[in-house]
């Protein structure tokens, strides 16, 4: 079934560095692939989306792009911030299950003063 | 818009006891879904509807109930609570936007089962 892989955390950053979050993702025909955001204490927020292969997805200084040659949607910020600090979820909608959302573990960011 | 609340936002109960989290979107989004999180294994879907009358299992629906009688509300039912129910609740909303189904969370709800 589709499946999606992200690296584990914790991240820590000092700030100003440069992010990069893997993701890597199973998945039959073209799927659609975010990342999510989750501050401390709250719901999940799409940060970023992209629906076909070589879309780049932006937002905030974040982006991520669909390679489907290596099945990756890596997320990449070239300057963080401490208010950055949070948990990354990478996740796919598949057509087999346009409804459902698959999410990977999640990885925590914290970046220091 | 209020976008996609939940209640309560803490709950404790005992083990054995019933309860029903409440779920509710004014977004008129044909698909909702009552996923849990807990540490270090992500979000695990529970139920899910494509519309009102329609609800199908996620990947852990054992000790859930859940029916969709409006667009608006997804309620949650935990039947009798076991200690293993212990976790963050998030109800989702979404709907196709270009292809993509793109979700919006619920603030949550933090359930302690004792």
């Amino acid at each position: 079934g589709d499946s999606v892989t992200q690296m584990e955390g914790p991240v820590t950053l000092s700030e100003e560095a440069f992010l990069t979050i893997n993701c890597t993702y199973t998945a039959t025909g073209y799927p659609s692939l975010f990342w999510y955001v989750q501050y401390p204490g709250e719901g999940l927020q799409l940060l970023l989306k992209a629906t076909k292969a070589d879309d780049k997805g932006s937002n905030k200084g974040f982006e991520a792009t669909y390679r489907k040659e290596t099945t990756s949607f890596h997320l990449e910020k070239g300057s963080v911030q401490v208010s950055d600090s949070a948990v990354y979820f990478c996740a796919l909608s598949g057509y087999s299950s346009a409804s459902k959302i698959i999410f990977g573990s999640g990885t925590r960011l914290s970046i220091r003063p | 818009n209020a976008g996609v609340t939940q209640t309560p936002k803490f709950q404790v109960l005992k083990t054995g006891q019933s309860m029903t989290l409440q779920c509710a979107q004014d977004m008129n989004h044909e698909y909702m879904s009552w996923y849990r999180q807990d540490p270090g294994m992500g979000l695990r879907l529970i139920h899910y509807s494509v519309g009102a009358g329609i609800t199908d299992q996620g990947e852990v629906p054992n000790g859930y109930n859940v029916s969709r009688s409006t667009t608006e509300d997804f309620p949650l039912r935990l039947l009798s609570a076991a200690p293993s129910q212990t976790s963050v609740y998030f109800c989702a909303s979404s709907y196709s936007k270009a292809g993509a189904y793109e979700q919006y969370f619920g603030p949550g709800t933090r359930l302690t089962v004792t």
